[in-house]
């Protein structure tokens, strides 16, 4: 079964507007940690912010921030302000555990581009 | 800090050669990591080093795959007999052990192989 889900292949935001990148998660575990990275074409994975499953508030990292809904089990990136050098690949990882002895498991990316 | 290097960045080999990627991760990070990645896909997990210990390997990782980390510092993966099926991105990352959430890993810019 898939761990991570992202539903949108491909999503189209205008720049300077706001936009919502769904992933869906899947775990048993209590403890886990949910990241999102960015890929632009140049190939390299870019951390982008990070949610614990005990993380009380969520979290946020200068334009980005990540809607956690635990019972939903939902962690969606918002991009406030989109700007041209958004546009790239975005993906939502997880990883079980607290110790951090599993690796990340990704998904399988939302291709984002930013419009003028 | 020079962030994590791979080397080369493109590969392209015939069918049925051997081929071995180097990895240089953070100097301070003791855990090491390889990905691969398929067009239009996420990271799959391949498996990852504690120091000079390879403590996890994917299925995906068949008796082709080989990957050494000697001194706890540079890995290589090393690819018998390739075949098409091999052509893909192979990213490595680093990171330090029980480093809660933060930061999560850091990807080199990845080796993309092409198999002819």
């Amino acid at each position: 079964a898939q761990k991570i889900t992202q539903t949108q292949p491909g999503m189209f935001v205008q720049e300077k507007e706001a936009v919502t990148l769904d992933c869906t998660y899947d775990t048993s575990d209590p403890s886990y940690g949910l990241f999102w990275y960015k890929q632009p074409s140049s190939g390299e994975m870019i951390f982008l912010i990070y949610q614990g499953s005990y993380d009380q508030q969520n979290a946020t990292e200068g334009r980005y921030s990540l809607n956690f809904q635990k019972a939903r089990k939902s962690a969606n990136l918002v991009i406030s302000a989109s700007q041209l050098g958004d546009s790239a690949m975005y993906f939502c990882a997880m990883r079980e555990g607290r110790s951090g002895n599993t690796p990340l498991v990704f998904g399988k990316g939302t291709r984002l581009s930013v419009i003028a | 800090d020079t962030g994590v290097s791979q080397d080369p960045r493109h590969k392209i080999t015939k069918r049925g050669q051997n081929v071995t990627f180097r990895c240089d991760p953070i100097s301070e990070h003791n855990r090491l990591y390889w990905y691969r990645q398929t067009l239009g896909q996420g990271p799959e997990f391949l498996t990852y080093f504690q120091n000079e210990a390879q403590l996890e390997k994917s299925r995906l990782l068949s008796d082709r795959f080989s990957a050494e980390r000697p001194k706890g510092s540079f890995s290589t993966l090393e690819i018998q007999r390739t075949e098409q099926g091999d052509s893909a991105m192979y990213l490595c990352a680093s990171s330090l052990i029980l480093r809660q959430g933060g930061d999560g890993y850091t990807f080199g810019s990845g080796t993309r192989l092409t198999v002819v």
